[in-house]
This record gives structure tokens, sequence and C-alpha cells, in this order.
């Protein structure tokens, strides 16, 4: 079994400064990762995901993440933020060993940031 | 990138009647779906993995009498809920399973008077 923790619950910050969204895992077996944002009542966008390869994951909306094995972390980064980032963020993992196109996911409570002029 | 098209995004019901809602992968084909509920202000809870051609595997403590999932073929996915009451009023996502990861739905906003 996976869990995630989302060490944030909100983060507030000004417009055009840096912002990180903290994510940590716990899991038995090796695992995929990744970062989804959900704006008000609607579903969840893929923001980028790590699933082989390099550590250093770049995804859409100028966010990137770094899978960090030895401290079971997958923070969320973004160089400037702009008032339209302000959402929910959801981390989740899926246990590797399911197969690739079988993505149960464990989220985790969500970080909710919000952008301020 | 993969589209999943969930249909209605908002429904309103009588206690007591059924409401079925849509999971459509657009352009790639799922053999796994996969359906969440979402509570206010909270995080993703799943409810059950949904296998084409088999039954739904439901997690523990969804009532799978209630929740009847059903996966017909490759690009879809319906769940129903039946004898709908007041607390099963809620947020339901699916999500589609392709090879480069899991693609969500835009949600149902399930409202029960």
């Amino acid at each position: 079994a996976q869990s995630v923790t989302q060490l944030d619950s909100q983060v507030p910050v000004f417009e055009e400064a840096p912002v990180e969204l903290r994510c940590n895992y716990s899991s038995s077996v090796s695992v995929y990762l990744f970062w989804y944002v959900q704006y008000p009542n609607q579903g969840l966008q893929l923001l980028l995901k790590y699933l082989s390869g390099s550590t250093l994951v770049k995804g859409i909306n100028g966010f990137e993440a770094e899978f960090n094995k030895s401290q079971t972390s997958f923070h969320l980064r973004k160089p400037s933020v702009h008032i339209s980032d302000t959402a929910e963020y959801f981390c989740a993992v899926s246990d590797q060993r399911r197969g690739g196109s079988n993505y149960k996911l464990t989220f985790g409570k969500g970080t909710l940031l919000t952008v301020n002029p | 990138g993969a589209v999943v098209s969930q249909h209605p995004s908002w429904v309103i019901c009588k206690s007591g009647t059924s409401v079925k809602i849509e999971c459509r992968s657009l352009d790639f084909q799922a053999t796994t779906m996969f359906w969440y509920r979402q509570f206010p202000k909270q995080s993703l809870m799943l409810m059950a993995t949904s296998n084409e051609g088999s039954k739904a595997t439901y997690e523990q403590g969804v009532e799978k009498d209630k929740f009847l999932i059903n996966h017909a073929s490759l690009t879809l996915s319906t769940l129903t809920v039946t004898s709908a009451h007041p607390e099963d009023s809620s947020f339901y996502i699916c999500s589609a399973s392709g090879f480069e990861g899991a693609f969500f739905g835009q949600g149902t906003r399930l409202t029960v008077v």
C-alpha cells in the first residue's frame, strides 16, 4: 500500500513569486508519481508525471518537479506564478507493479495555492 | 493529450431515483477506468476499478449494489447511482488509464433533493 503526504494544505503567494508545493510518499515498492491541478468544479488536469528516466520532470504551465528517491519526495515548483495558477494541486502515486496501463492512484489531501496580486 | 469526457457535468435528481454517469475515453482505449468521489475541499477517494468486460472491483466500504459500474467497451464506463439519497450528493470523477498515465473526466456534480 502507498500513502501520500502533502505537507501544506494552503500556500498563499504573491504574483510572480516562486512557489514550491511539497509532496512526500510512502511505499514498499517502486511507484510512478503524478501532479494534478484542479480548478473549482472541474476534473483533474495532469501537470506532469514521473514514470522513469530523468528525475527532473517538466510539465505544462511552467511547472516542474524533481523525484528524490532517497527522500521519497516529489516536490512541485514554479519559478514565477500567475493569478491563473490559483487552484488545488494534488500529488498522486501509483504502484509500478500494476503494469503500464493500470494507474490506480493514491492521492494526497491536496494543497490550495492562492496567488495574490 | 488524452481526452476523457464525462457526462453529465451536473445533475439534480429526486431522492429514490437512479442516475447514470458516463465516462468516455475519446482518443485512446482504456482497459481500466476508475471512479472517484470527492467531498467538498477534500481529496479524491477511490470507489471502484472498472475493467472492460469483467466485474468492477469495489473499495472497502463502497456498496456495489448502490453504485453499479459497467465497462462494456474499451472507451466507455458508466456509474449508476441507484436509489439515490441526499447523502449521495457529491462530486464524482472518472479516470481512464492509458500507457502514458491516468487522465480524468470533468467530473459530475450530483445533487439529490
